[in-house]
């Protein structure tokens, strides 16, 4: 299995829900990331986590809340987002290296629309 | 943080060569990636470059220089399904992504 994936595929919230988007993988991947993408921009990092800890956070507002509950789970929980926050939320998994060859997996993405 | 560039759009015919050029200023440079991103879809991997040369994988290859800070990914035998954004990655302690160029096939 060389899958990642995420669910909802698609998803419309209004400024004061709470939501979660998952992500699964069954590669034996220890490494698991949060990107934000905007239209046309290239992904942005959000959060890594290794060995379910996590080990970075690139400054990510508050209401964005990652979770781990395993090695093969990755969730991120949603609250009080604004409409700038409408973007593509990509997960993508990995093994550990800290060099070498070490390719990120992708899943297919949650579109997230804020109103 | 890295400075990473690449063209914003690019345009070639059907069975053509292009070439996708990408430099970058970074410390602790750990490799590079180019991934393949269709419209709405999630990027997929195409290389990976840490010492210099060349890599050649099918009608893909890809090129690292480090001393120069520059990579290219070199797509023959265009198809209409290459039409897409090409991302150019550099690993350091994290990934970081180019903005992406946009390649058109045209028949």
């Amino acid at each position: 299995d060389t899958e990642v994936t995420q669910t909802p595929k698609h998803l419309v919230m209004g400024m004061t829900n709470k939501k979660s988007l998952k992500c699964e993988q069954h590669m034996g991947h220890r490494a698991m990331y949060w990107y934000k993408q905007k239209a046309k921009k290239p992904p942005e990092l959000m959060f890594v986590y290794s060995y379910e800890k996590l080990s970075i956070n690139e400054s990510v507002p508050s209401r964005f809340s990652p979770e781990c509950p395993n090695s093969s789970l990755l969730n991120l929980h949603l609250h009080a987002l604004q409409p700038e926050d409408s973007a593509l939320y990509l997960c993508a998994s990995s093994q550990v290296r800290t060099s070498g060859y070490n390719e990120q997996f992708f899943g297919p993405g949650t579109r997230l629309t804020v109103l | 943080g890295q400075n990473i560039d690449q063209p914003t759009e690019m345009t070639a015919t059907e069975g053509a060569i292009v070439q996708i050029n990408c430099t970058y200023q970074t410390s602790g440079f750990n490799g590079l990636f180019w991934y393949q991103q269709h419209a709405g879809e999630a990027p997929t991997f195409l290389s990976y470059n840490v010492l210099d040369g060349l890599e050649e994988k099918g009608r893909f290859s890809s090129f690292l220089s480090r001393s120069k800070g520059y990579s290219y990914l070199l797509l023959k035998e265009l198809q209409m399904k290459d039409s897409a954004s090409y991302l150019c990655a550099v690993k350091t302690d994290k990934l970081s992504f180019g903005a992406g160029t946009t390649v058109t096939v045209r028949a």
